[in-house]
């Protein structure tokens, strides 16, 4: 039972490029979610999907672009790589949104933008 | 809107002291809080919640909606509680993470 699978796990881009990072949870979850983790920052959450074919968004959406491909799949799409956006990507499911929902986490993804 | 202070990046304790990692919030609703940890090299994992009242290894956190505060407790430190940790608050079907707080036990 994989959970919540991320990747890839590690990433160098230069400034300007685009790249796509992968979520799917095996877990039959509605709702998934990219957060952004930064020192002193803690986790922000960036886009949400509620459930399938919907998307909103969080706190951090700029420069950012997310796709619900299907119930188990959720996309994160950097078109235009900036150096700002060097940081720990964590996906997350829940099978809802709302009170008292667990958040299972993948195991993140590590971006470098230089 | 909903906010989730953690005024302590870092708490250094050693083994068999209490800790107490603080966490206030803001929130116009009534709250849901959660507190999250992250080992090392492992991935972000929920440790507790608030509606179910119970304690994970040895943590407790009482929800106190006058001082609105969640802070989580435990009477003596053991070394493998050494961890990030994460309170955390849904509101507006949205989960928003306080910046955290390092907990470093030493022997």
């Amino acid at each position: 039972n994989a959970g919540v699978t991320q990747t890839p796990k590690f990433q160098v881009l230069k400034t300007g490029q685009s790249m796509t990072l992968q979520c799917a949870q095996d877990m039959n979850h509605n709702s998934m979610y990219w957060y952004r983790q930064d020192p002193g920052m803690g986790l922000r959450l960036i886009y949400y999907s509620a459930s399938e074919g919907t998307t909103d968004k969080g706190e951090v959406p700029n420069g950012y672009n997310v796709s619900r491909l299907n119930k188990r799949e959720f996309s994160l799409r950097l078109e235009s790589a900036a150096p700002s956006q060097t940081s720990v990507y964590f996906c997350a499911s829940s099978q809802n949104t709302g009170a008292g929902e667990k958040l299972f986490f993948g195991s993140g993804t590590q971006l470098s933008v230089l | 809107a909903q906010r989730v202070t953690q005024p302590e990046k870092l708490l250094s304790v050693f083994k068999g002291a209490p800790v107490e990692l603080k966490c206030n919030y803001s929130y116009s609703g009534s709250p849901e809080l959660f507190w999250y940890v992250q080992y090392s090299r492992q991935r972000l994992q929920l440790l507790l919640r608030h509606i179910s009242r119970e304690s994970i290894k040895g943590f407790t956190a009482d929800l106190n909606k006058g001082e609105t505060s969640f802070h989580l407790k435990k009477p003596f430190a053991q070394e493998e509680d050494s961890a990030m940790y994460y309170c955390a608050l849904i509101g507006f079907q949205k989960l928003v993470f306080g910046t955290g707080t390092r907990l470093l036990v030493s022997p």
